[in-house]
């Protein structure tokens, strides 16, 4: 399996620009994260989507961002307009649906966004 | 809501050294306990998990027992490496959050030869 794929690696962009970050999860994961990390907030949650449906975008931290999930093997994570303070490494994640609560997240290798 | 509470780093320790990281998590019920682990570049990765309580997850020479009775979930290697030189993230996940997780903000470990 080729794991969870996030493209690009590295996305660098100026303020007020459209960043787009894709993801293709592990085919079969019912569940799929969005996460944000940065060294001084560490790992947040934005959003999370089972069977590409959304479920929880509390962590979205504003309007300016935005997510889809149009197909199992698919997701986007916008941002419109970007600002300096977007820069983060942004993972996805997928895992599998499991009637008890024991499946691990599997991780993309991020997409390291810097917004000058 | 819950929570997942791990010991401050940076830790550093000498080749071979003992390695204890600590996690104490507050959840309702009866969640399932994970460690992660994330190197440089890379996304974070499962190390590790128990199911429930008293229950010993381990692999590639790192152990966490699962203890109800002081909601904790230790992690130790009786020696590292220093390529065990990596973030380690403590996470539970609850079954009233199907699929979402809470992780603890991760420990740095630095293993020197």
């Amino acid at each position: 399996d080729a794991g969870v794929i996030q493209s690009p690696r590295h996305e660098v962009t100026e303020m007020g620009q459209e960043v787009t970050l894709r993801c293709k999860p592990i085919s079969g994961h019912d569940y799929l994260f969005w996460y944000r990390q940065t060294m001084m907030r560490g790992l947040e949650l934005l959003i999370y989507f089972n069977n590409n449906v959304p479920i929880d975008d509390s962590g979205m931290p504003e309007d300016r961002f935005s997510a889809k999930m149009p197909n199992a093997s698919f997701s986007t994570l916008k941002i419109q307009p970007s600002e300096p303070r977007d820069s983060a490494v942004y993972f996805c994640a997928s895992s599998p649906w499991d009637r008890g609560t024991n499946s691990p997240l599997h991780f993309g290798n991020g997409t390291r966004l810097t917004v000058t | 809501g819950d929570s997942v509470t791990q010991m401050e780093g940076p830790v550093t320790l000498s080749e071979e050294a003992f390695l204890t990281i600590n996690c104490t998590y507050t959840a309702t019920g009866y969640p399932s306990l994970f460690w992660y682990v994330q190197y440089p570049g890379e996304g974070l990765q499962l190390l590790l998990k128990a199911t429930k309580a008293d229950d010993k997850g381990s692999n590639k020479g790192f152990e966490a027992t699962y203890r109800k009775e002081t909601t904790s979930f230790h992690l130790e290697k009786g020696s590292v490496q220093v390529s065990d030189s990596a973030v380690y993230f403590c996470a539970l996940t609850h079954n009233t959050n199907a699929g979402k997780s809470t992780f603890g903000d991760g420990t740095t470990l630095t293993v020197k030869p």
